[in-house]
C-alpha cells in the first residue's frame, strides 16, 4: 500500500546530541514536509522541499536541518542547538505540482522525541 | 500573514446529536481550507477541503463544512456525531503550499 512511514516511532536523547528522523514515502509525491506539534500548539512547520534537491524553512527551522537527495526520502537532523527538542513530529507529503496549496496532505504515523 | 483561529479548546456532544467545530480565518487572496482530524499518538488524515465552487463541502465519515465568506469562517459539521468521532480536529488554510494550522479543538462524544 502507498503511504508514509516514519521511524523510529519513540525516541530518547540526551542533551548534547543529534538524532536523526526518518521519513519515507511511496506516494511519488513532489512536496513533502516536517511539522512539529507540541499539545496546545497545533502544528508548526519546520522545513519543506518541493522538488529533489531543494529546500525551504518553514516557521520554526532554529536546530533542524534537512536534506532531500532522493524523491522519496526527506529526513530531518534534530540538532544540538534546538532548546527545547521534546515534542511528536510529523512528515507529510503532498502531489504539489503546481505548487499552489490546493493538494491536501498525506500524513505519517508521527516519531515522539523525548529528551532526557 | 495567513492564520486560522479554532476559538473552542474542547466540544462536548452527546452521541448522536449534531457535532460543530468552528474554525475561521485570516489570509489575503483567495483562501484555501482544509480540515483534518488526529486520532491520538497517530498522524493527521485529511477530512475535506475548499479550494471554490459550492459553499458546501462534503467530506469523509459524513462530514461537511461551510465556507463563509463574509464571516471568514470554514466550520465543520456533522449531523448525527458518533462515539468513534472523538479526535482533535484542526482546520488549516493556505493560498500558496505552506498551510498554517490552527491550535487543533478536542471533541468528545459522549455515550
Amino acid at each position: 500500500d502507498g503511504g508514509i512511514t516514519q521511524s523510529p516511532k519513540y525516541l530518547f536523547r540526551k542533551e548534547g546530541q543529534n538524532v536523526t528522523l526518518s521519513c519515507e514515502q511511496n506516494l511519488n509525491h513532489d512536496a513533502m514536509y516536517w511539522y512539529r506539534q507540541d499539545p496546545g500548539q497545533g502544528l508548526r512547520l519546520i522545513y519543506y522541499s518541493q522538488i529533489v534537491n531543494d529546500f525551504q524553512k518553514g516557521d520554526i527551522a532554529e536546530g533542524y536541518s534537512v536534506s532531500r537527495e532522493k524523491k522519496e526520502s526527506f529526513p530531518l537532523t534534530v540538532t544540538s542547538a534546538q532548546k527545547n527538542p521534546t515534542a511528536f513530529y510529523l512528515c507529510a507529503s503532498s502531489i504539489e505540482l503546481a505548487g499552489d496549496g490546493t493538494g491536501e496532505l498525506f500524513f505519517g504515523e508521527g516519531s515522539r522525541l523525548t529528551v532526557l | 500573514a495567513q492564520s486560522v483561529a479554532q476559538p473552542e479548546d474542547q466540544v462536548n456532544v452527546a452521541e448522536g446529536n449534531p457535532l460543530t467545530v468552528k474554525c475561521t480565518y485570516s489570509v489575503s487572496g483567495n483562501p484555501y481550507l482544509f480540515w483534518y482530524v488526529q486520532y491520538p499518538n497517530r498522524g493527521l488524515q485529511f477530512l475535506l477541503k475548499y479550494i471554490t465552487g459550492d459553499n458546501l463541502v462534503k467530506g469523509s465519515y459524513g462530514f461537511e463544512a461551510e465556507f463563509n465568506k463574509s464571516q471568514t469562517s470554514f466550520h465543520l459539521k456533522k449531523p448525527s456525531a458518533l462515539v468513534s468521532d472523538s479526535a482533535l480536529y484542526f482546520c488549516a488554510v493556505s493560498p500558496n503550499n505552506r498551510l498554517a494550522f490552527g491550535k487543533g479543538n478536542q471533541v468528545v462524544v459522549i455515550p
